[in-house]
């Protein structure tokens, strides 16, 4: 079965500091794969999403980067944090050509 | 455009049924579903309906879907107080396109 994990669950930093958030799934290849922020309160809004390594589509322009080093790994960077990042972020990974995605246990940031 | 929407909360008795309730706009979509997010915690797909049914039933669960009036919903009988959550409707496309979630509608469950 499929398993998709993201760390660290909670962190705490500092303006100006960097970032950098993981995630990983098991037993699919080729996944898509994606990131979304969620406000205190809000709705999800979708920050990146790959379809493969190495391809990253930015849906927001902000201080937020994505890579996708390996097949199964994706990871949610920043140089340098701002107050307005603070948020739930969430990984999550769909079947190549598939529909459903599924989710991680979510990531959360303040930023103090 | 692609755009989902649902009332933002909804208050029920405990035992009572729940009607959870969703439009969206584009009419290409493949399926159709509900996710539940409980607090601090990532979401967990409830359901989903492909768009050539009308319902689905699952236990407590029953979608229905009205494709002429872009109308989703989803009922929960018997209500739980484990049923206070944010539940999101969400509808996929064909091909390697993201979901596009509504804003949630928060649950809350009086007993």
């Amino acid at each position: 079965s499929q398993t998709i994990h993201q760390w660290p669950a909670t962190l705490v930093q500092p303006v100006g500091s960097p970032l950098s958030l993981e995630c990983t799934v098991e037993g699919t290849s080729n996944p898509n794969l994606y990131w979304y922020r969620q406000a205190a309160g809000r709705g999800l809004q979708l920050l990146f999403y790959s379809v493969g390594i190495g391809q990253i589509s930015s849906e927001v322009p902000q201080n937020l980067s994505a890579s996708r080093p390996q097949d199964r790994q994706f990871i949610l960077s920043s140089k340098k944090l701002l107050l307005s990042d603070s948020g739930f972020y969430l990984c999550a990974w769909q079947r190549s050509s598939g529909n459903t995605i599924y989710f991680g246990e979510g990531s959360w940031l303040t930023v103090v | 455009g692609e755009d989902v929407e649902q009332s933002l909360f909804l208050s029920v008795r405990e035992g009572d049924s729940s009607v959870i309730n969703c439009t969206y706009t584009d009419s290409s979509s493949t399926y159709l579903y509900w996710y539940k997010q409980e607090p601090g915690a990532g979401l967990q797909l409830l359901t989903y309906i492909f768009s050539n049914m009308d319902m689905k039933q699952d236990q407590r669960l029953t979608v229905l879907l009205n494709k002429k009036d872009k109308h989703l919903s989803l009922r929960i009988a018997d209500t739980q107080t484990g049923d206070s959550a944010i539940y999101f409707c969400a509808e996929s496309f064909s091909g390697n396109t993201p979901l596009v979630f509504g804003k949630g509608t928060r649950l809350s469950v009086i007993a």
